[in-house]
């Protein structure tokens, strides 16, 4: 069954530096998405993506965050100037033709700023 | 503001013993209701999705049933596999917000043997 796929399954990082998390969706979704859950918390929408630019975003997906599909595959987080406030599982999700189907999500990938 | 409220926060059934989960939502016109079922260190898994009041869908032993203002998740003779997070999350159709889930804080499902 296809599934999305996300990598690193976990990063470390030094407050302050960038990250990118990478995701690959499944082949023939057209919309992706970026979700993120804070230990003990409830999974929050970051940022959805089609056609090559962001239809809709949350107030947590601020100027530290971008997004961006650099080839036919790869759909991308990139958090400039980390916090520690910004570790959190990460997970990519992606959905079919339209934005009414079900979201699949992939496993994650822990970030933990030190 | 979407809310979505998931109760019993945990629960824990012998095998065999069935059981509810509810989530009870409040939504500015309602695109679709979610239920996921979530696996330490995993991501959400889909289980099913709901679009009307009255609507119902089952999978093996899992059955959702939708009304206007919450859903239930109905396992029958659970077994120990079926334990895990059970995530319900809505789906706006209006205020501007057309793509991201809204989830609960989930249900932490433990079927002993």
């Amino acid at each position: 069954e296809p599934e999305v796929t996300q990598t690193p399954s976990h990063q470390v990082t030094q407050m302050g530096q960038e990250v990118i998390l990478r995701c690959v969706p499944i082949s023939n979704h057209l919309y992706f998405y970026w979700y993120r859950q804070i230990l003990g918390q409830k999974v929050e929408f970051l940022v959805s993506f089609y056609n090559n630019e962001i239809s809709e975003k949350s107030e947590i997906f601020d100027d530290q965050f971008s997004v961006e599909r650099p080839d036919g595959s790869n759909f991308t987080l990139k958090i400039r100037s980390t916090k520690l406030e910004d570790s959190a599982m990460y997970f990519c999700a992606s959905s079919e033709v339209d934005s009414f189907g079900p979201q699949h999500f992939g496993d994650g990938t822990r970030l933990s700023i030190l | 503001e979407d809310q979505v409220t998931q109760s019993p926060e945990a629960l824990r059934l012998q095998e065999g013993e069935s059981s509810s989960l509810n989530c009870s939502y409040t939504v500015s016109g309602l695109r679709g209701l979610f239920w996921y079922r979530q696996d330490p260190g995993k991501g959400p898994e889909f289980l099913f999705t709901l679009y009307s009041a009255g609507e119902e869908k089952e999978k093996e032993r899992l059955k959702a049933t939708l009304t206007k203002k919450e859903s239930f998740l109905h396992i029958t003779a659970p077994k120990p596999e079926d334990s895990a997070t059970y995530l319900c999350a809505v789906q706006a159709s209006s205020g501007g917000s057309n793509y991201k889930l809204t989830f609960g804080k989930g249900t932490l499902l433990t079927v002993n043997p």
